[in-house]
């Protein structure tokens, strides 16, 4: 599987956006780029997940480069409760090889 | 839908006993995962299922670890002995088939169950 990188920790106030970059310089042509989160003491849950064009859902955006080495998850207005850790993975199997993720804080 | 269901959510018990950890999975879903997060490794797949068959076991850590799906309504995961070095907080997800336009192709995790061995 393709490896990923991200910020190890970001921080952002309440109500602001937020933008949680992932790096995938190796991703192949039939890997898909899905974001995860986990809230304190939860398991995963799914937030997004992207091939090519940029996509949107209640939770967030996905915007993704126009050579795939990089993605942007957008959460467009911050709230306490999106403070958790988010894990980029790429993914063209049934299996999801979770990183390390990128643990975010927000203040009130 | 109630979700997966894991159960014990908390389990403490004494190194060399056997642990069984329990698994409900959303109905319907073919696939079934089981992870195991710590501090020092995060979350590691340790197996899954499709259709109750076992696909890939390659995370399974050693011979004490064992997991079974009788039926798909209910997994297992069992450790026999268990070791101080298991504990760890141990998950359970269920999906529909890759491709699958329902659901977005995600992946649904459980609450999970803390181990714990002393």
């Amino acid at each position: 599987d393709a490896k990923t990188t991200q910020p190890n920790s970001m921080e952002s106030n309440e109500e602001e956006p937020v933008h949680l970059p992932c790096n995938h310089s190796t991703i192949s042509g039939t890997d898909y780029i899905h974001w995860y989160r986990q809230l304190p003491s939860q398991g995963p849950e799914y937030v997004i997940h992207g091939l090519t064009s940029n996509v949107n859902n209640r939770m967030a955006s996905l915007a993704i480069a126009e050579d795939r080495k990089s993605s942007t998850l957008i959460l467009h207005r911050a709230t306490l409760r999106d403070a958790a850790v988010y894990y980029c993975i790429l993914r063209n199997t049934d299996k999801l090889i979770f990183g390390t993720g990128t643990r975010l804080q927000v203040f009130p | 839908d109630a979700g997966v269901i894991q159960s014990p959510r908390h389990e403490v018990t004494e190194m060399g006993q056997e642990v069984t950890l329990r698994c409900k999975p959303i109905s319907g879903h073919d696939y079934l995962f089981w992870y195991r997060q710590t501090m020092m490794r995060g979350l590691e797949l340790l197996i899954y299922f499709n259709n109750n068959v076992p696909i890939d076991d390659s995370g399974m850590p050693e011979d004490r670890f064992s997991a079974k799906m009788p039926n798909a309504s209910f997994s297992t995961l069992k450790i026999q002995p268990s070791e101080p070095r298991d504990s760890a907080v141990y998950f359970c997800a269920s999906s529909l088939p890759r491709g699958s336009k329902i659901h977005n192709n995600e992946q649904f995790f459980g609450p999970g169950t803390r181990l714990t061995v002393l």
